[in-house]
């Protein structure tokens, strides 16, 4: 039983384009994350949301836009996509109010814009 | 603000013999958790092991062990009896009691030669 989904795995699109990414998760978390892992590996936390609600936002450009419609989804939808989208994308879930709160990771997206 | 280090960008490690992976962690939040993930060339993040600040023992997980040191704010990994598919880059992170997202290092790519 996969915990952490995402659709697709690999995202290859033109410049200027709009795409989204589905992350869905089958453990009964509370909050959901959307991670970014550049070129050089580097992991950097993008948005969280806790039962529906944005908690975290990063600085992050206003292309880039969350979205949840229950606690067991959270979509990245991006806009007029950039070379500098390139990246691997992951999501992820915990329980918040854990003191473990280990996070689970989906299998990451792939995103390559042309 | 919170900052995670690692400074060794790659290690080799003979097959069967142990391993220290470093990771020191910077944050004014007494409460925290530490994560070791592993991230094989495949690309999913796998948990290892976790550390709470509060935890009077360090923690183990099978092969793996973390080496804390509250005090020097380290949160070293310690493999034993290393394998072929131990190598990976693994990444230390930090969660603090109010974000909860995780904050990663720039990861450790580690090679078990055989």
């Amino acid at each position: 039983d996969t915990a952490v989904s995402q659709t697709p795995k690999y995202l290859v699109t033109q410049m200027g384009n709009d795409k989204s990414i589905k992350c869905e998760q089958n453990l009964g978390h509370d909050t959901m994350y959307w991670y970014k892992q550049d070129s050089k590996k580097f992991l950097k936390i993008m948005f969280s949301y806790n039962n529906k609600e944005l908690i975290i936002n990063e600085t992050v450009p206003n292309r880039f836009s969350p979205k949840s419609p229950d606690k067991a989804h959270l979509n990245l939808h991006i806009n007029s996509l950039e070379l500098g989208d390139s990246a691997v994308y992951f999501c992820a879930s915990s329980q918040r109010f854990s003191s473990y709160n280990e996070q689970f990771f989906g299998p990451g997206t792939r995103l390559t814009v042309l | 603000a919170q900052k995670i280090t690692q400074t060794q960008p790659g290690m080799f490690v003979q097959e069967k013999e142990a391993v220290t992976l470093d990771c020191t962690y910077d944050t004014s939040d007494p409460s925290y958790g530490l994560f070791w993930y592993k991230q094989p060339s495949s690309g999913e993040m796998i948990f290892l092991i976790y550390q709470g600040s509060y935890d009077q023992q360090n923690a183990t997980e099978g092969r793996y062990s973390l080496n804390f040191q509250k005090a020097r704010k380290s949160a070293n990994l310690v493999i034993s009896a290393s394998q072929l598919g131990d190598s990976a880059m693994y990444f230390c992170a930090m969660r603090d009691t109010g974000r909860r997202a995780l904050t990663f290092g720039s990861g450790t790519r580690l090679q078990v030669q055989p």
